[in-house]
């Protein structure tokens, strides 16, 4: 079936870091995948998307690339800030239309 | 401001009763998913559907179902609570549902169950 894995949190940088949050997934066919973030007591932002291999998303100083011969979606940014202390989901969607989340990961920053 | 609403934002009630949860997808997308996410069982999809039918399944239970209405809002209706059912609940829309496609969450409605 399909299915997403992340790192365990929390991830705690300091500001100017840099973040690397892994993420592998396994799936039936070329599934489309996302990150999103949850920032603390909202609801879930878009945060950049790949929908086939080798496609590179990016937003907000954020990227993560599409890895179809290690089914990876790493998410990277290379100076954190404090604002970008948040939970992060990597998530797929496959023929259907439902997203498969990964457990979240954590992250907090320190000025 | 993801466009989609969900109210109310919160929900606090007793275990056996039966609540409606309310959601209005982005202006012009057709598709309306349910999630729940709690602790111990993150994000879960429940259910979709797509301009007023019932397009796909999750982990919903028997004591929860979801309708879609001509104008395209959908509630969830979840009854004989428990307290297991005390998680926050989000709703997710698209303009269809390819798997290219993305979903905008609204809120949430964080529910409590006593």
């Amino acid at each position: 079936g399909n299915s997403v894995t992340q790192m365990e949190g929390p991830v705690t940088l300091s500001e100017e870091a840099f973040l690397t949050i892994n993420c592998t997934y396994t799936a039936t066919g070329y599934p489309s995948l996302f990150w999103y973030v949850q920032y603390p007591g909202e609801g879930l932002q878009l945060l950049l998307k790949a929908t086939k291999a080798d496609d590179k998303g990016s937003n907000k100083g954020f990227e993560a690339t599409y890895r179809k011969e290690t089914t990876s979606f790493h998410l990277e940014k290379g100076s954190v800030q404090v604002s970008d202390s948040a939970v992060y989901f990597c998530a797929l969607k496959n023929q259907g239309g439902k997203l498969i989340f990964g457990q979240g990961t954590e992250l907090s920053v320190k000025p | 401001d993801s466009g989609v609403t969900q109210t109310p934002k919160h929900l606090i009630t007793a275990t056996g009763q039966r609540v409606t949860l309310r959601c209005s997808p982005r202006s012009g997308d057709l598709s309306v998913y349910w999630y729940q996410q709690s602790l111990d069982q993150g994000l879960q999809f429940l259910i979709q559907y797509y301009n007023g039918e019932e397009r796909a399944k999750g982990n919903i239970l028997e004591r929860f179902s979801a309708q879609q209405f001509p104008d395209l809002h959908s509630e969830l209706n979840l009854s004989s609570l428990e307290l297991g059912d005390s998680a926050l609940y989000f709703c997710a829309s698209s303009v269809a549902s390819g798997y290219q496609e993305t979903q905008y969450f609204g809120p949430g409605t964080r529910l409590l169950v006593l």
